[in-house]
Order: C-alpha cells, then sequence, then structure tokens
C-alpha cells in the first residue's frame, strides 16, 4: 500500500477481554516494527520483524503480548486479559529493512482504551 | 545500551521566534540520528536524518547538524510557524534491530 495502514484507529475494551490490532506495511518493506505511546509518553519499543522472524521480543511488557506476522506482510499484535495499564497508543512503523538506515514510515496508530 | 535525551518540554514561541530543541545521545557503533514529528491525532512522519559526522540534515526549514563530537543532534529553525506545533522525537539507529526514541518534545507556537 502507498502508507503504513492500522486498524481499528480506536479501540475501546473491557478489562480482561483480548484484543487484536493489525498492521499493513508498506509493499515491499521487510522490517515491520511495534511500539507503545502512552499519554505524554515516549516510545516505548515493543517488538521487531524482520520478515516473518522477530529476533528482539525483549520489549513486550508480559506474557499476555504477542505478535506474529504472515507472509512478510501484515501483522497483529495481540494483548489477552487486557488491562487499564495497557491504555495507550500502540504504533507500527516499517521500514526496507532493519539494516536500512533511512528512518521507519509510521501508521496513524491504534488508539486503546481498556475501561 | 543505547540512549537519546531530549530538552524537556512543552517549548512555546511566538510565530518567527528562533527555534532549538536539543538531544544528545550514546550509542555503540556509529549510528544514524533522525527527528520525526508528530502533529496532533497523526502518526510520526520523519523530517530529516544524518547518517555520518558533520552531516547536516534539513527539511520544511528545519536542519539539524550530526555533531560526534558532542553527541549531539540539536534541531533548529530560523522562524517558527504555528503550523510547526507538535511533537518532536530524536532518534538514533545502530542496526541493532530498532530505533531508540527520546521522550519527545512539544513544541506550541502562538500568531
Amino acid at each position: 500500500g502507498a502508507g503504513v495502514s492500522q486498524s481499528p484507529s480506536n479501540k475501546v475494551t473491557e478489562k480482561g477481554k483480548d484484543v487484536e490490532l493489525r498492521c499493513d506495511p508498506i509493499s515491499g518493506h521487510t522490517a515491520l516494527y511495534w511500539y507503545r505511546q502512552s499519554l505524554g509518553q515516549g516510545l516505548e519499543f515493543l517488538i521487531y520483524f524482520q520478515g516473518n522472524s522477530a529476533p528482539d521480543k525483549s520489549g513486550l511488557p508480559s506474557d499476555r503480548f504477542s505478535a506474529e506476522r504472515t507472509g512478510g506482510s501484515v501483522s497483529t499484535l495481540t494483548i489477552q486479559r487486557t488491562q487499564q495499564e495497557d491504555s495507550a497508543v500502540y504504533l507500527c512503523a516499517s521500514s526496507l529493512g532493519v539494516q536500512d538506515r533511512d528512518g521507519y514510515t509510521f501508521g496513524s496508530g491504534t488508539r486503546l482504551t481498556v475501561v | 545500551g543505547n540512549s537519546v535525551t531530549q530538552m524537556e518540554g512543552p517549548v512555546t514561541l511566538s510565530e518567527e521566534a528562533f527555534l532549538t530543541i536539543n538531544c544528545t545521545y550514546t550509542a555503540t557503533g556509529y549510528p544514524s540520528l533522525f527527528w520525526y514529528v508528530q502533529y496532533p491525532g497523526e502518526g510520526l512522519q520523519l523530517l530529516l536524518k544524518a547518517t555520518k559526522a558533520d552531516d547536516k540534515g534539513s527539511n520544511k526549514g528545519f536542519e539539524a547538524t550530526y555533531r560526534k563530537e558532542t553527541t549531539s543532534f540539536h534541531l533548529e529553525k530560523g522562524s517558527v510557524q504555528v503550523s510547526d506545533s507538535a511533537v518532536y522525537f530524536c532518534a538514533l539507529d545502530t542496526n541493532a534491530g530498532k530505533s531508540t526514541f527520546g521522550d519527545g518534545t512539544t513544541l506550541t507556537v502562538k500568531p
């Protein structure tokens, strides 16, 4: 696609429910990144993919968080048993590859609110 | 590990004022440096970049010079506009698989 597409743009969920956030990167971009931005805070790294592999999962906050990428394209970030502290904007970005030094293209984010 | 430290905000300026947002970094290896901008309600956009020492990145009237000796990449603009109001993020990339971002600096420009 022309840009990085994230869906849904907004999600309100009840505490304890599972949610899935989707990211569709720019066509041809082999690297995909998930970050979290809490209100008034900077960007917190969650996970990145090179192709379908996730070499670095060190940023996932707990085992309730998981992510996958299939076909070297779309990625899904899943949060199980959501908690109020999971409320944040989840940002996805892509780049040509992890060795690429041209910077990232970000999506508009998914605003998650856990009530 | 890698880290980026940005000037704390918020920063409030009058239109046509000079802007500086400080950014310093700590990194292993030879990082590429970036400034991203986030307008209200939007995702981050790459504003400018520099890949080696003494390179100057520039875009939309903004400039930043990669200073290896002071490990800095300060963002400057000679005359800000109301439309420049946004959050600015400094970031670095060392081919470690992910970029490291600063906490962001909120800029408000008043007419």
